[in-house]
């Protein structure tokens, strides 16, 4: 099983629209999970970080984590073509403390 | 706003050659960190340091060292180059365990 998984897209929504971005993890111990935001040729921006059970909006932004289930989403709305990225989770190792990254799931967002 | 400074953005050397990739982090920050980055492999880890002269080894550690003498600098060695480490080198910093990471511009390294 890898470590952090998720739909590599491309994901493809229309202007204003919600995109949804999923992400799965195997190790039970992580508390902390990060999404980053990564423009074709930059490096990964932090967008979102959440910690407990439940959802956490900010602005156009809501995390979403089931530790239950090992399951964080990420939903955007109002979909801007400026939104047009990979974004990376990456939850936090439980036993070190370093992230790990996932692949990354590349949305396109279409005017 | 924290700023991690990568030395170079573009770098292309000979291999064989000895490679120093230097990172600088202006927060005070405790805990810096070194990732590669490649098409279909994503971010994988390399060396972190909790410290200063502190460092721990990652997930492909190997033809790699570290080295931090100062808390604002963490420098990655490339003691041998070869074509397989041809990469986007990231580093990064953050002020505790439970803080999210604040990535620098990257180098980009060719080794020919």
């Amino acid at each position: 099983q890898k470590e952090v998984e998720q739909n590599s897209g491309p994901l493809s929504v229309p202007e204003g629209a919600i995109a949804s971005l999923n992400c799965t993890y195997s190790d039970r111990v992580s508390q902390s999970f990060f999404w980053y935001r990564q423009y074709s040729g930059k490096s990964p921006e932090l967008i979102m970080s959440i910690y407990s059970n439940g959802d956490k909006e900010d602005g156009r932004f809501t995390a979403q984590l089931n530790k239950a289930s090992q399951y964080v989403s990420l939903l955007i709305r109002d979909s801007q073509p400026s939104d047009s990225a990979t974004y990376l989770c990456a939850p936090q190792r439980g036993s070190q403390g370093n992230l790990i990254f996932g692949k990354g799931t590349k949305l396109s967002v279409k005017p | 706003d924290v700023k991690v400074t990568q030395s170079s953005r573009y770098l292309v050397k000979r291999t064989g050659e000895k490679v120093f990739l230097e990172c600088v982090q202006d927060m005070d920050h405790e805990n810096m960190f070194w990732y590669r980055q490649d098409p279909g492999l994503g971010l994988r880890l390399i060396y972190f340091s909790y410290d200063v002269k502190m460092k721990e080894k990652g997930d492909i550690p190997e033809g790699y060292s570290v080295s931090r003498e100062k808390k604002e600098r963490f420098s990655l060695i490339l003691e041998s180059a070869s074509t397989n480490q041809t990469s986007m080198y990231l580093c990064a910093s953050t002020p505790g365990r439970d803080y999210g990471y604040t990535f620098g511009s990257g180098t980009r390294l060719t080794v020919v």
